[in-house]
């Protein structure tokens, strides 16, 4: 067990709709990660954020968005959904988002577009 | 950019057989290195990683990894394997200015068998 929680473990919707997939990091981590894996596309890197603010993103598409809260919970946000939106999407955390710090996986989001 | 390329999509091995995974990366800038391991259905676990000092890192589950920096390489060996070692198995490298945020390759899938 990572420490990092993620809900909901599974995720069946249609496309066009909108989730919120939500992620709480290890007690004390400041930054969290959001990774989205499919077999297209393998782990790819979305988006990060540090104590509130974005730090840096990757191949994240327009459509989603993300934030993270006072309490430094994390929610990523998928609208106007696609087929090929379906991917397991993984919720990292680290203490403070240096390489020193280790990034803990959660066990993911599982998203089914059908 | 950078890009890490894992060399063998599958590597098949017989229990306590050594077993070595392959893994390059491209970089004009320092980077940092870490191999991560995914059983199924579940999230990444660390297992070593690579910021700076001696070459040879030593990681969980009795794995090593050399950083060849001539080579731009980052293998990833086991001297005997178990059949619980079966999971795939990422190469990821990290830097800077991009917060730090991990971008894997494609992943290598080590199948143990009896």
């Amino acid at each position: 067990d990572s420490g990092v929680t993620q809900t909901p473990k599974h995720l069946i919707t249609a496309t066009g709709q909108r989730v919120t997939l939500r992620c709480s990091p290890r007690s004390g981590d400041l930054s969290v990660y959001w990774y989205q894996q499919s077999l297209d596309q393998g782990l790819q890197f979305l988006i990060q954020y540090y104590n509130g603010e974005e730090r840096a993103k990757g191949n994240i598409l327009e459509r989603f968005s993300a934030q993270q809260f006072p309490d430094l919970h994390s929610e990523l946000n998928l609208s106007s959904l696609e087929l090929g939106d379906s991917a397991l999407y993984f919720c990292a955390s680290s203490v403070d988002g240096q390489a020193l710090g280790t990034q803990y996986f959660g066990p993911g989001t599982r998203l089914l577009v059908l | 950019a950078q890009s890490v390329t894992q060399l063998d999509s599958q590597v098949p091995v017989f229990e306590e057989a050594p077993v070595e995974l392959r893994c390059n990366y491209s970089s004009s800038v320092s980077v940092y290195l870490f191999w991560y391991v995914q059983y199924p259905n579940q999230g990444l676990q660390l297992l070593l990683k690579y910021l700076s000092g001696s070459t040879l890192v030593k990681g969980i589950n009795g794995f090593e990894a050399e950083f060849n920096k001539s080579q731009t390489s980052f293998h990833l060996r086991k001297p005997s394997v178990h059949i619980s070692d079966t999971a795939e198995y990422f190469c990821a490298v990290s830097r800077s200015n991009s917060g730090y945020a991990l971008n894997f390759g494609k992943g290598t899938s080590l199948l143990v068998t009896p």
